[in-house]
């Protein structure tokens, strides 16, 4: 069974970090794309962005360019969002999710997310 | 960036009913349209990809349509467990969603 696991998630005052993981479980992360998606409280559903197989490719919504950095573990089936420079619209849900093999930035499989809040 | 607006933003509907959602880009996205249902405090589910083809494990009652900025989800028979919000997104370029639309019991 495909399971992802976030973690990490918690309060941080505005102009922190935090990096949240993934752990992959019931395939293997080395053959997909994979992908963070954020949602505010109340709110629609927002990309954040993915990263190739190899890690050699990674894309940004604009909103979080320079702050954030996707990396991945294959070894470790895990992913990794590293979040600097911590805004109070930042605070959101956090879902790592893996995308289809048959279409691209389309994600397949989604995690429970894990809560960021960042608040002074 | 490609804007996504779903209309309505919100319908009641009673089990049993046809119900549809559109979905339109600002500019052409050829077929690269998906659609989710997300159920209260839950994660999305992706229902249809590629504007018309149905995920596996999804129930038939589900399709979708169109192509270039023009898209529809149909659910033919809406279920107790269909209520819930649906959102479209695109994958053509950078990915981004519509706003929701919140179906509700009538």
């Amino acid at each position: 069974e495909v399971q992802l696991v976030e973690s990490g998630g918690g309060l941080v005052q505005p102009g922190g970090s935090l990096r949240l993981s993934c752990a992959a479980s019931g395939f293997t992360i080395s053959s997909y794309w994979m992908t963070w998606v954020r949602q505010a409280p109340g709110k629609g559903l927002e990309w954040v962005g993915n990263i190739k197989q190899d890690g050699s490719e990674k894309y940004y919504v604009d909103s979080v360019k320079g702050r954030f950095t996707i990396s991945r573990d294959n070894a470790k089936n895990s992913l990794y969002l590293q979040m600097n420079s911590l805004r109070a619209e930042d605070t959101a849900v956090y879902y790592c999710a893996r995308q289809t093999l048959v279409t691209p930035s389309t994600p397949d499989y989604w995690g429970q997310g894990t809560l960021v809040t960042v608040t002074s | 960036d490609i804007q996504m607006t779903q209309s309505p933003s919100s319908l009641s509907a009673s089990v049993g009913d046809r119900v549809t959602i559109t979905c339109r880009a600002s500019q052409s996205i050829s077929f690269y349209l998906n659609w989710y249902r997300q159920k209260p405090g839950q994660a999305p589910n992706l229902l249809i990809y590629a504007a018309s083809s149905l995920q596996s494990g999804v129930p038939s009652r589900f399709s979708g349509s169109g192509s270039g900025t023009d898209f529809t989800l149909t659910i033919s028979s809406l279920q107790p467990e269909d209520f819930a919000t649906y959102y479209c997104q695109q994958s053509y370029s950078m990915p981004t969603f519509g706003q929701g639309t919140k179906v509700e019991i009538k």
